[in-house]
């Protein structure tokens, strides 16, 4: 079976400093990757999606990047992180060009100080 | 943008009532499909129907889609204390007849059931 897996849980950091939030996929070979930032416990918001190695797709501009080394491991980076930055953040994954259901890790609470 | 509006924002409910949420959305989809999320955990997948179902049950859920409309509801029958948590829509695009797995999501329904 296909698990996630999303680390850290929560992290604190200052404004200024980098991130990093690590993400990887068992269990299923060249699945859709994404990050998704959750604010206040409401909507989501879909920051970067990659369907394949290297192929990263961004949905809006922001102090973030994205990194897909390796075909289920997919990494969110920021150089200087800024209080506006805080938020929880999903990594998930769906197969490939099924357009059908995504799953979700269990998230990455990050508070920027 | 077609993202997905729920409505109520926040839904309240005895044990035993039945809860309802809506979804609206803006332009053509493949497929809409229903989460939830637990306080503070990743969102699990519920239910999908695609753009040619009117209607599709998974246990106390049943899910209906209008696509005259573009509008989408959520019921959880008989709903029990467990079922407290956040709903949200979420639509495919239709592109091209092919999905490339994009989901928009809308700002979610808060459901609480008190036992």
């Amino acid at each position: 079976s296909q698990t996630i897996h999303q680390w850290p849980a929560t992290l604190v950091q200052p404004v200024g400093s980098p991130l990093s939030l690590e993400c990887t996929v068992e269990g299923t070979s060249n699945p859709n990757l994404y990050w998704y930032r959750q604010a206040a416990g409401r909507g989501l918001q879909l920051l970067f999606y990659s369907v394949g190695i290297g192929q990263i797709s961004s949905e809006v501009p922001q102090n973030l990047s994205a990194s897909r080394p390796q075909d289920r491991q997919f990494i969110l980076s920021s150089k200087k992180l800024l209080l506006s930055d805080s938020g929880f953040y999903l990594c998930a994954w769906s197969v490939a060009y099924s357009g059908n259901t995504i799953y979700f890790g269990e998230g990455s609470w990050l508070t920027v100080v | 943008s077609q993202q997905g509006e729920e409505d109520p924002q926040a839904l309240s409910i005895q044990e035993g009532e039945n809860a309802t949420m809506n979804c609206s959305y803006k332009t053509s989809i493949n497929n809409l499909q229903w989460y939830r999320q637990n306080s503070g955990r990743g969102l699990v997948h519920l239910i999908l129907i695609r753009s040619n179902e009117r209607e599709k049950h998974s246990g106390r859920l049943r899910v209906t889609l209008d696509t005259s409309k573009k509008s989408s509801s959520l019921l959880i029958t008989a709903s029990r204390a467990a079922d407290t948590a956040s709903y949200f829509c979420a639509t495919a695009c239709s592109f091209g007849g092919t999905s490339y797995g994009k989901l928009t999501f809308g700002q979610g329904t808060i459901l609480t059931v008190h036992p």
